[in-house]
């Protein structure tokens, strides 16, 4: 079947240790996004690529990085630098850049700094 | 810049009611709309979407309707059941050209509960 997994559904860390969360798709979708949710708030955007090799920032980039070696898969780590970490981390490909493309989710990554 | 504004939370029915969430949104182009519902625990799911203007989307009950001359997409079920509750997300896309590159703009969310 195809869709996008995000791994682990759980993660947990302590302060000053860099984590990275996985995703990939096998929808053979050229784009790619972070989204990092927060309770009581909307999606907000990370990092996005829309070819391999290439990434551009979102909204709220700082403390975080991405790689896009392959169209597949789009990792994102988080670094020591993000001061808020905890949160919840959704994935989401799309097919092309065409406005009326919707994005597909992966099912999360719940990260919690202790 | 984009934005989209959804009628504040929470929303607590009875099953069977009727269902109305707002969403009005401000973009520099045409943007296609789109709803999207999540799960407790789970990604986002598409509800339904429109591109143009007078479009009506519709999926499982739900239905919006594009209305430009308002700039809302608001949200509809004639009767809802316990299994709509979820939070339902309001979005927007800009054409990909220049720096979106179709990325989605997000209303902060609206819980649904539903009760037997």
């Amino acid at each position: 079947d195809g869709g996008i997994t995000q791994s682990p559904k759980y993660l947990f860390r302590k302060e000053g240790q860099n984590v990275t969360l996985s995703c990939e798709q096998n929808l053979n979708h050229d784009a790619m996004y972070w989204y990092r949710q927060d309770p009581g708030q909307g999606l907000r955007l990370i990092y996005y690529s829309q070819i391999v090799n290439d990434f551009q920032k979102g909204d709220i980039a700082e403390g975080y990085s991405v790689s896009r070696e392959k169209k597949e898969s789009f990792p994102l780590t988080v670094t020591s630098a993000q001061k808020n970490p905890t949160a919840f981390y959704l994935c989401a490909s799309r097919p092309g850049p065409h406005r009326y493309n919707e994005q597909f989710f992966g099912p999360g990554t719940r990260l919690t700094v202790l | 810049g984009d934005s989209v504004t959804q009628m504040e939370g929470p929303v607590t029915l009875s099953e069977e009611a009727f269902l109305t969430i707002n969403c009005t949104y401000t973009a520099t182009g045409y943007p296609s709309l789109f709803w999207y519902v999540q799960y407790p625990g789970e990604g986002l799911q598409l509800l339904l979407k429109a591109t143009k203007a007078d479009d009506k989307g519709s999926n499982k009950g739900f239905e919006a309707t594009y209305r430009k001359e308002t700039t809302s997409f608001h949200l509809e079920k004639g009767s809802v059941q316990v299994s709509d509750s979820a939070v339902y997300f309001c979005a927007l896309s800009e054409d990909a050209g220049g720096t979106s590159y179709g990325k989605l703009t997000f209303g902060q969310g609206t819980i649904l509960t539903v009760h037997p």
